[in-house]
């Protein structure tokens, strides 16, 4: 069974930096690539970032390009991502996720998300 | 870059049949796999189609996914409508280094 946790969401003000992250279990996490999502209070949900499995490759949303980073740690099946230059519109749950894994092991990966709380 | 843009809410009643579209504008819908993800109020979303037509074990036969190039769009169609499928809907496709989710479409059952 899947299980994808984040954590390290809270309250920050303006300007200020947070960081996530993701661990997870039962599936192969090195082989993977894995993406971060936010859902702002009330909206939609937007794509934030992606990580290839071996952590060659990183793709951002332009809204966060320059500010976010994701990273990953293989060892600790371990996802992260840093938000710096936090603005009021970054205010979200972010959620850690996987795509493609409900397509070949027919398994959802998807976690109960983070709180991120931008206010000053 | 590419968009997906969905209509904003569809309502029917029990057993009634609803389809949600998913219009790509900016490249082609059959260039890349159309996913389809369910989100009830207070949880995390969850896959119900996956490779435009797929469905994960567990998801009732219910649902199903299609594309149509003529007029560049997704559609995800419930049918046999249950006040369970009561949800917001996403679609979800990339175009090789970015993700777009559609902005959702919720259904209400009346």
């Amino acid at each position: 069974q899947v299980q994808v946790v984040e954590s390290g969401g809270g309250v920050v003000q303006p300007g200020g930096s947070l960081r996530l992250s993701c661990a997870t279990s039962g599936f192969t996490f090195r082989s993977y690539g894995m993406h971060w999502v936010r859902q702002a209070p009330g909206k939609g949900l937007e794509w934030v970032a992606f990580i290839r499995s071996d952590g060659s490759f990183k793709y951002y949303a332009e809204s966060v390009k320059g500010r976010f980073t994701i990273s990953r740690d293989n060892s600790k099946s371990t996802l992260y991502l840093q938000l710096d230059s936090l603005t009021t519109g970054d205010t979200a749950t972010y959620y850690c996720a996987n795509f493609i894994l409900v397509a070949i092991r027919d398994l959802d990966c998807w976690g109960r998300g983070t709180l991120v709380t931008v206010s000053s | 870059n590419f968009m997906l843009t969905q209509s904003h809410s569809v309502s029917a009643s029990p057993g009634k049949t609803v389809a949600i579209s998913c219009t790509r504008s900016g490249g082609s819908i059959a260039s890349n796999y159309v996913q389809w993800f369910q989100q009830r109020p207070g949880s995390s979303p969850t896959t119900v189609i996956y490779d435009d037509n797929q469905r994960p074990s567990g998801v009732p036969d219910r649902f199903s996914g299609s594309i149509d190039s003529s007029s560049n769009s997704a559609s995800l169609t419930i049918s046999g409508l249950k006040t369970e499928d009561e949800a917001d809907y996403y679609c979800l496709s990339f175009d090789s280094t970015t993700w777009v989710f559609g902005g959702g479409t919720k259904v209400t059952v009346l």
